[in-house]
C-alpha cells in the first residue's frame, strides 16, 4: 500500500497562474480532505468530500475549487493563484463512522506563490 | 479567540523528563479529542485519541477536563525521538470529520 501520496513535492507559481494539487490513496477510504498549514496557525480545513461525487467546504474554501469522481483521487484545483496561497496542502484520507478521526495524511505539497 | 489554543513552546528538556501539555478548547459543545505527532517537515500522524476517563498507551498519557475545556498530553521518560510537534485536535461536533487543530506544541529532547 502506498497510502495517501501527493503531487508534486514542491511547486513555484506566479501570481494569476492556476494549478492542481494531485492526491490518490489505496485504502479504498470514502472520507478525503484537504487542509493548509501555515506558521502559527495550524492546519485548517480546505475541502473535504465524504464520499465520491460529494464535496463540501471546510473553513478556508476561498480560491480553491475541487471535484471526486472516484473513490481515489481527490484533486485540489487553485484558480488564480495569489501569494496568500502560499503553503504547505495536506492532502488527508480516512474512514467514516467513528474511525473518520484517524486521518491518513499524504507527504504534502510546498506551494509557493510569487 | 482561537477555538484551540496551544502553548508552541519550544519546550526543551533532557532526556529521561517528565514533561506536560496542555490545549484548550473554546466550544464546550465539542464532542472528541485528540493528539497528532508532526515531524519536522512531515505530515501529521494521530497518536492517540483522548477519553473522558483518561487513557494511556506506554509512556503517554492523555485526559480530558470538560468543565475546564482543557486537554492534557504527559510523556515520561522522555526519547530523542519524541522530539516533534504535537497538535491538540478537537471535533467540534458529530461524524462529519471536521477537525480543528491548534498550531501545535514543539518537543525538544535533549541528550
Amino acid at each position: 500500500n502506498a497510502g495517501v501520496t501527493q503531487t508534486p513535492k514542491f511547486q513555484v507559481l506566479k501570481t494569476g497562474q492556476s494549478m492542481t494539487l494531485q492526491c490518490a490513496q489505496d485504502m479504498n477510504h470514502e472520507y478525503m480532505s484537504w487542509y493548509r498549514q501555515d506558521p502559527g496557525m495550524g492546519l485548517r480545513l480546505i475541502h473535504y468530500s465524504v464520499g465520491a461525487g460529494i464535496t463540501d467546504q471546510g473553513e478556508v474554501p476561498n480560491g480553491y475549487n475541487v471535484s471526486r469522481s472516484t473513490t481515489e483521487d481527490f484533486p485540489l484545483r487553485l484558480l488564480s493563484a495569489a501569494p496568500s496561497q502560499t503553503s504547505v496542502y495536506f492532502c488527508a484520507s480516512s474512514e467514516t463512522g467513528t474511525a473518520i478521526y484517524e486521518q491518513y495524511f499524504g507527504p504534502g505539497t510546498r506551494l509557493t506563490v510569487t | 479567540r482561537k477555538e484551540v489554543e496551544q502553548d508552541p513552546g519550544p519546550f526543551n528538556v533532557p532526556e529521561g523528563a517528565t514533561v506536560a501539555f496542555n490545549c484548550t478548547y473554546s466550544n464546550s459543545a465539542s464532542q472528541s479529542f485528540f493528539w497528532y505527532r508532526q515531524d519536522c517537515r512531515k505530515e501529521p500522524k494521530l497518536l492517540m485519541s483522548v477519553y473522558s476517563s483518561g487513557n494511556e498507551d506506554g509512556r503517554f498519557t492523555a485526559q480530558l477536563n470538560r468543565a475546564s475545556q482543557y486537554i492534557s498530553l504527559l510523556i515520561r521518560d522522555s526519547k530523542l525521538s519524541d522530539s516533534a510537534t504535537y497538535l491538540c485536535v478537537v471535533n467540534p461536533s458529530g461524524n462529519t470529520g471536521k477537525l480543528i487543530f491548534g498550531q501545535g506544541t514543539t518537543l525538544q529532547v535533549k541528550p
